[in-house]
């Protein structure tokens, strides 16, 4: 099983719209957990890392929250753009431990 | 350049050919990670470098794989005899440092070289 579970797969929202992607993960000890974009065709690209002390941090129109107790994070888009098509991606760091885990990704379309 | 570069960018190959794929870290940076990203899925982790050294190579899918890294900078991964299955993204990445849960492990990722296997 996945350590880092993201939903929806995959979602189609209207360019001006909001969006949540949520992220699960059972991966211990937790050290910090990263939400980056991978647009089609390129590497990944950080947006935002928090730690075990934050509870949330923003990006521009993305912000990410975390509950470390419940293994939680999601990320929410305000005012999506056309740009903001991509796959988001959650990797969780785990303390101790040079690995990180990676969710399969949550593939977001914005249409106009 | 300002960031990690990968070449080459697409990859067609015959089964059972060798392939060499290359990858530049960002200078100064002294980890360099190799990933594949199959078509829907996860990135799956492949192999570390710390330096030249590569202390977790667990992640390599079979011996038909390696790498290597020299001067601290370049790595280039090698598959050998390559079948079908191994066509996919292959994703190199370079942190700072390897602290292990600190944000200078931030990784920082080329734009992949896409390989496909006929």
């Amino acid at each position: 099983k996945n350590q880092v579970e993201q939903s929806p797969q995959s979602l189609i929202i209207l360019e001006g719209k909001n969006c949540t992607l949520q992220c699960n993960y059972t991966v211990s000890p937790f050290s910090n957990l990263r939400w980056y974009k991978q647009d089609t065709g390129r590497g990944p690209v950080s947006l935002t890392i928090m730690t075990f002390s934050e509870n949330t941090k923003s990006n521009g129109r993305y912000t990410a929250t975390l509950d470390a107790d419940t293994k939680q994070s999601s990320l929410h888009i305000t005012a999506s753009q056309l740009s903001d098509s991509a796959s988001y991606i959650c990797v969780v760091s785990v303390r101790g431990n040079n690995r990180l885990a990676f969710g399969k990704g949550n593939q977001v379309v914005v249409i106009p | 350049g300002a960031g990690v570069s990968q070449s080459p960018s697409n990859k067609v190959t015959e089964k059972g050919k060798d392939v060499e794929l290359r990858c530049d870290p960002i200078s100064g940076h002294t980890a360099l990670y190799w990933y594949r990203q199959s078509l829907g899925q996860g990135l799956e982790f492949l192999i570390y470098f710390q330096g030249n050294s590569a202390p977790d190579k667990s992640g390599l899918p079979s011996d038909r794989f390696s790498a290597e890294r020299t001067g601290g900078s370049v790595s280039t991964l090698t598959i050998q005899r390559t079948q079908q299955e191994d066509s996919a993204v292959y994703l190199c990445a370079s942190s700072l440092v390897i602290a292990s849960g600190g944000p200078y492990n931030e990784q920082f990722f080329g734009p992949g070289t896409r390989l496909t296997v006929l």
